[in-house]
């Protein structure tokens, strides 16, 4: 079946270092990605997403690259502070308004 | 804005016994999603509505499990009996909707533990 996945299930990352957090798609009918932030005890906090007619979008500190020939998604955090520190994960839509979420990263930021 | 807003935040309660989740979305959203996250499973949708019909509810694990949605503000999410199974985090999360309005805004989700 397809199905969203991450190529690494942690990172570990020094303060104030860029962070690159991968995620792989097998669906090429999917049109639209977000990523989430999830923090212990909370909801998926939204960041940033992207439409498949984009291949770069950029927000505060953060950058989401779309790789559509390889069905690569990719996550940059600028400048990693330690409440970056959280599970992240990426979600894919091909279906209506349904999301299908991948396993999560977890991030860890050494002070 | 107050965010999607669930309740309760915590739940205990022994094998067999009803319990019910709540949620109640973020104002002018017309869609509203439950999602089941476990440590093996992950993030798993149950069900979702657009204006308060349910629209696709092929993730309810079995008959156990109900949702409704009786007002755009307000909906339920009921297991009976429950087991032990049933422990989880349960969120509820709500979207705009329409062209270039998908993102699903969570709410905190209700903790259950099933003894």
């Amino acid at each position: 079946g397809e199905s969203v996945g991450l190529h690494l299930p942690t990172l570990s990352v020094q303060e104030g270092d860029n962070s690159i957090i991968n995620c792989a798609y097998s669906n090429s009918a999917s049109d639209y990605f977000i990523w989430y932030k999830q923090e212990s005890g909370k909801g998926p906090q939204f960041i940033i997403d992207i439409r498949s007619n984009m291949d770069k979008r950029q927000g505060q500190r953060v950058t989401v690259l779309l790789n559509k020939t390889v069905k690569h998604l990719s996550l940059q955090i600028a400048a990693t502070q330690p409440g970056d520190s959280a599970v992240y994960f990426c979600a894919e839509n091909f279906n209506d308004y349904k999301l299908s979420f991948g396993a999560g990263t977890t991030v860890t930021v050494r002070a | 804005d107050a965010g999607v807003i669930q309740s309760p935040r915590h739940e205990v309660t022994e094998m067999g016994q009803e319990v019910t989740l709540r949620c109640k979305p973020i104002s002018g959203h017309d869609y509203l999603f439950w999602y089941r996250q476990t440590m093996m499973r992950g993030l798993e949708l149950l069900i979702y509505f657009n204006n308060n019909v349910p629209i696709d509810d092929s993730g309810m694990p079995e008959d156990r499990f109900s949702a409704k949605m009786p007002n755009a503000s307000f909906s339920t999410l009921k297991i009976q009996p429950s087991e032990p199974r049933d422990s989880a985090v349960y969120f509820c999360a709500s979207s705009l909707g329409g062209s270039g309005d998908e993102t699903q805004y969570f709410g905190p989700g209700t903790r259950l533990l099933v003894l």
